[in-house]
C-alpha cells in the first residue's frame, strides 16, 4: 500500500527560529500533499494544500510567510514554520493523495513540535 | 456552510457493539471515510463509502446513506486497543476533506 514517511517525529525549538518537516511519498507520486495542524483534543484542520510544482493553497487564518510549504518533487513536500513561538507547538500531519483523492488518502506519521 | 457532525465521546464495553454516527452537509460528495486516530498519532484509514450500504471489513463495518447525508461505523467485538478517536470526513465536490471533530470511544473491562 501507499506509505508516507515524515520526519522528524517530533522536535524541540527555541522561540525564534524555524524548523523544517519533511513529507515523502515512498511507493508512490503523491500529485498533491495537504499539511494539517491538530491541537490537543481537536480534530485535524487543514493548513494547506500543495500540488507539485506549485504554490501552495493556504486556508483561511494561515499565514503563508510563516509556514512555507515547498512541493518541487512528486515525493516530497516540505513545511517550513519560520520564526516559531510556542503558540505554535502542535502536531503537524501530512497527508498525500493519488488523482485527488479518488484512491484515497495516506497520512504521514505526525511530527509533534514544540517551542519553548 | 459544510457541515460534519458527529458524537463528541462515546463509551461501550470490551466484547460489545457500538455505532458511531455521523451526519454532514457538504458541497458536492465523493466519498465518505473513516479514520481511526489513537492519541498523539497520525490517523489511518479504516473505510470508504461512495455508494450507498454497507461495507463490511473483519470488526468494522461503515454504513452510507447519500440522501440522508448520513453514515456510521459499526464496531463489533470490541476490544480495548479499539480505545480511539473515529475521524467522519467527506471528500466534497473539490476533492477537499471536510472533516468532523472526531468522536472519542473509550472501552471499558
Amino acid at each position: 500500500g501507499a506509505v508516507v514517511s515524515q520526519h522528524p517525529s517530533w522536535v524541540i525549538c527555541k522561540s525564534g527560529t524555524s524548523v523544517k518537516i519533511e513529507c515523502r511519498s515512498l511507493d508512490f507520486q503523491a500529485t498533491t500533499m495537504f499539511w494539517y495542524r491538530q491541537f490537543p483534543k481537536q480534530s485535524l484542520m487543514l493548513m494547506a494544500t500543495s500540488n507539485e510544482g506549485s504554490k501552495a493553497t493556504y486556508e483561511q487564518g494561515v499565514e503563508k510567510d510563516k509556514f512555507l510549504i515547498n512541493h518541487a518533487s512528486l515525493t516530497l513536500s516540505t513545511l517550513t514554520v519560520t520564526s516559531a513561538h510556542p503558540e505554535d507547538s502542535s502536531f503537524y500531519i501530512c497527508s498525500a493523495s493519488l488523482r485527488q483523492g479518488l484512491y484515497g488518502y495516506t497520512f504521514g506519521s505526525g511530527t509533534r513540535l514544540t517551542v519553548v | 456552510g459544510q457541515n460534519i457532525d458527529q458524537p463528541t465521546e462515546m463509551t461501550a464495553t470490551e466484547g460489545a457493539i457500538v455505532q458511531i454516527n455521523c451526519t454532514y452537509q457538504t458541497s458536492g460528495f465523493n466519498g465518505l471515510f473513516w479514520y481511526q486516530q489513537h492519541a498523539g498519532e497520525a490517523p489511518t484509514f479504516l473505510s470508504y463509502n461512495v455508494l450507498d450500504g454497507l461495507e463490511e471489513k473483519g470488526r468494522f463495518s461503515s454504513f452510507l446513506s447519500r440522501s440522508k447525508g448520513y453514515s456510521y461505523l459499526l464496531l463489533k467485538e470490541l476490544q480495548m486497543k479499539d480505545s480511539a478517536s473515529y475521524l467522519c470526513a467527506v471528500s466534497d465536490s473539490n476533492y477537499q476533506l471536510i472533516w468532523g471533530a472526531g468522536t472519542k470511544l473509550i472501552i471499558k473491562p
